[in-house]
């Protein structure tokens, strides 16, 4: 099983900065990764698929980049309601289809 | 607009049974995978279960497997998770996702909003 690390496990910015989230695999999961948002509350969001692909409707400030094992959700210029927790999720082992054990953001 | 709406949660002792249902519409439901992926409360995400736009392949978690069982019914758009033997570490909101292929190892774009099974004497 792959098993996906997120770090920090909390990131407190502001609004404004720019956050740099990492997931890393076990082994190579190629650029079969995916990024996530949840809100309080809410059930989580697709927001980048394919390492680097923006899913629809989500802001041009959300980037995704890395391939293999090493992986970076980067928000540019945060903005008050993207302070959340963020999940990577790899697909090229299942099953399952692992989810790293997240990163909040939260404001500082 | 593409919902999901989960039901069948609530209280339910250890070793006993529970059926949770999905309600889809706003997409050709036949056309994508569906999943059931839950969260205890206040902790990550874990992948449930998983099955093909046919039926004709699906997986489970190591946790689950054995015990849970997915199916779905094309003809009503609906999907459903049998769980039996449940055990009290089952205790989780449950969501219901909609897959972003036909086959169900891919990605997951559209959540219900769940809902939440507890396992307790």
């Amino acid at each position: 099983e792959i098993v996906l690390t997120q770090s920090p496990a909390t990131l407190s910015l502001s609004p404004g900065e720019s956050a740099t989230l990492s997931c890393r695999a076990s082994q190579s999961v190629k650029d079969y990764l995916a990024w996530y948002q949840q809100k309080p509350g809410q059930p989580p969001r697709l927001l980048i698929y394919d390492a680097s692909k923006r899913a629809t409707g989500i802001p041009a400030r959300f980037s995704g980049g890395g391939s293999g094992t090493d992986f970076t959700l980067t928000i540019s210029s945060l903005e008050p309601e993207d302070f959340a927790v963020y999940f990577c999720q790899q697909r090229t082992s299942w099953p399952p289809g692992t989810f790293g054990q997240g990163t909040k953001l939260e404001i500082k | 607009e593409v919902q999901l709406v989960e039901s069948g949660g609530g209280l339910v002792q250890p070793g006993r049974s529970l059926r949770l249902s999905c309600a889809t519409s706003g997409f050709t439901f036949d056309d994508y995978a569906m999943h059931w992926v839950r969260q205890a409360p206040g902790k990550g995400l874990e992948w449930v279960s998983g099955i093909s736009w046919n039926s004709g392949s699906f997986g489970y978690a190591d946790s689950v497997k054995g015990r849970f069982s997915i199916s779905r019914d094309n003809a009503k758009n609906s999907l459903d998770l049998q769980m039996n033997s449940l055990r009290t570490e089952d205790t989780a909101f449950y969501y219901c996702v909609k897959g972003t292929f036909p086959d169900y190892r891919w990605y997951f774009d559209v959540w219900g909003r769940g809902t939440l099974v507890t396992v307790s004497s």
